[in-house]
This record gives structure tokens, sequence and C-alpha cells, in this order.
């Protein structure tokens, strides 16, 4: 079946290191989504891509970087991880267009120490 | 102003009650709309969508939709504890390129 997976689920780091999220999905999807979840803020977006080679900076950009090299896979890189990057991540993908789903990954909770 | 706004709860109904969930939005150029269920631990998992005014039901779900008004909400009928949950409101801008805005959600909280 398809689906989208992220790794690791878990994860616990130092102030200062890079960290890279993985996302993989298997459905062929145009574009790919990062959020971050946090108590009192929802969701946010942090990037998204439409397509291989193609990124493209959401509301919460700033320490965050990704690239698109396949269909499948958006990893997501905190450059030099900050307490402030303690978070749940999830990514998201959907076909294409302005009305197709977003279907979540299980998300990778992330503690930054 | 939030672009798009939830009561936070947390709303608590009985079994067997209609439990309704509101969200209003700020941009006029808002597309589609979203609702999406999450349970405590995991990730958000699609309800329903609604891209036209009036109601669209699906089993005991029914979005309704009222863009003069900039309001989305969603009913459940016969509310169960396995309803209980988060609630997730989020709107697609027109020409966003699938982009969505969320809620912060309403925390839903069904008693036996």
């Amino acid at each position: 079946d398809a689906e989208i997976t992220q790794s690791p689920r878990h994860k616990i780091t130092e102030t200062g290191r890079q960290v890279t999220l993985a996302c993989h999905q298997t459905w062929n999807h145009n574009n790919m989504f990062w959020y971050r979840q946090d108590l009192g803020h929802g969701l946010r977006l942090i990037h998204y891509s439409y397509g291989v080679h193609d990124t493209n900076k959401g509301e919460v950009s700033d320490g965050y970087s990704v690239s698109r090299s396949n269909t499948e896979d958006l990893p997501l890189t905190l450059e030099s991880a900050a307490s402030s990057q303690t978070s749940v991540y999830f990514c998201a993908s959907s076909l294409t267009g302005n009305t197709d789903t977003q279907y979540f990954g299980p998300g990778t909770r992330l503690t930054v120490l | 102003q939030k672009e798009v706004e939830q009561n936070s709860g947390p709303l608590s109904v009985p079994e067997g009650a209609i439990a309704s969930l509101n969200c209003t939005y700020s941009d006029r150029g808002s597309q589609s709309f979203f609702w999406y269920r999450q349970y405590s631990g995991k990730s958000p998992e699609l309800i329903m969508f609604i891209y036209s005014n009036g109601d669209k039901e699906d089993g005991r779900f029914t979005a309704q939709l009222n863009k003069a008004s900039q309001y989305v909400s969603l009913l459940i009928r016969d509310s169960q504890p396995s309803d209980s949950a988060t609630y997730l409101c989020a709107v697609m801008l027109y020409n966003q390129g699938g982009k969505l805005i969320f809620g912060q959600g309403t925390e839903l909280s069904v008693k036996p």
C-alpha cells in the first residue's frame, strides 16, 4: 500500500548539532510539506515543495532547510539545532493542484537539549 | 487577527449528542476547507472537505460552509467516546498551490 513515512520517530539531540529528519512517500505525489506542531500554535508550515528541485519557505522557515532530489523524499535539516526547535514535526503530501487533500506522516518528536 | 480561528475547548458533550465545532477564517480568497481529526500522540487524519456553500454529509459527519460569513463548521451526530480528539480546521487559499492554513484545533471530549 502507498504510504508516507517519517524517520526517526523520536530524536534527542544537543544544541548546535545538525539534524536531518526524513520523509518518504510512495504515492507519487508532487507536493510535499513540513510542519511543526507546538502547544498553543497549532500546525505551522516550515517548508514545502511542488516537485523535484523545487523548494519554498513557509511561515517558520528560519533555521531549517529542505532539498528535493526526487519525487519520493523531502528531508528536513536543522542546520544548528536550538531548544526552540523542540517540537513534533509532521510531513505531508498531496497530489497536485489547489484542492487536493494533504495526507500526513506519523510525525517525529524532536527534543533539543 | 489569526487567519483561521477555532475555540480551543475543551468541548464536552454526552454520548449520543450532537457535537458542533466551529471555525472562522479571515481571507475571502479561501477556496477549500478541510476538517482533520487528531488523536493524542497521532498525526492528523482527514475527516472531510468542502468547497461549496451549504452542507456536505458523510456518515455521522456534516460540514457546513458559509462563505459570506466566512464560517465553516463540523457537526458530529450520535457522538461516541471514540470521537474524543482534537479537530483541526484548515483552509486552502486560491492559487496558493495546495498550502493549508490551520486553526489551533478544538479538543472534543465525549462522555459515556
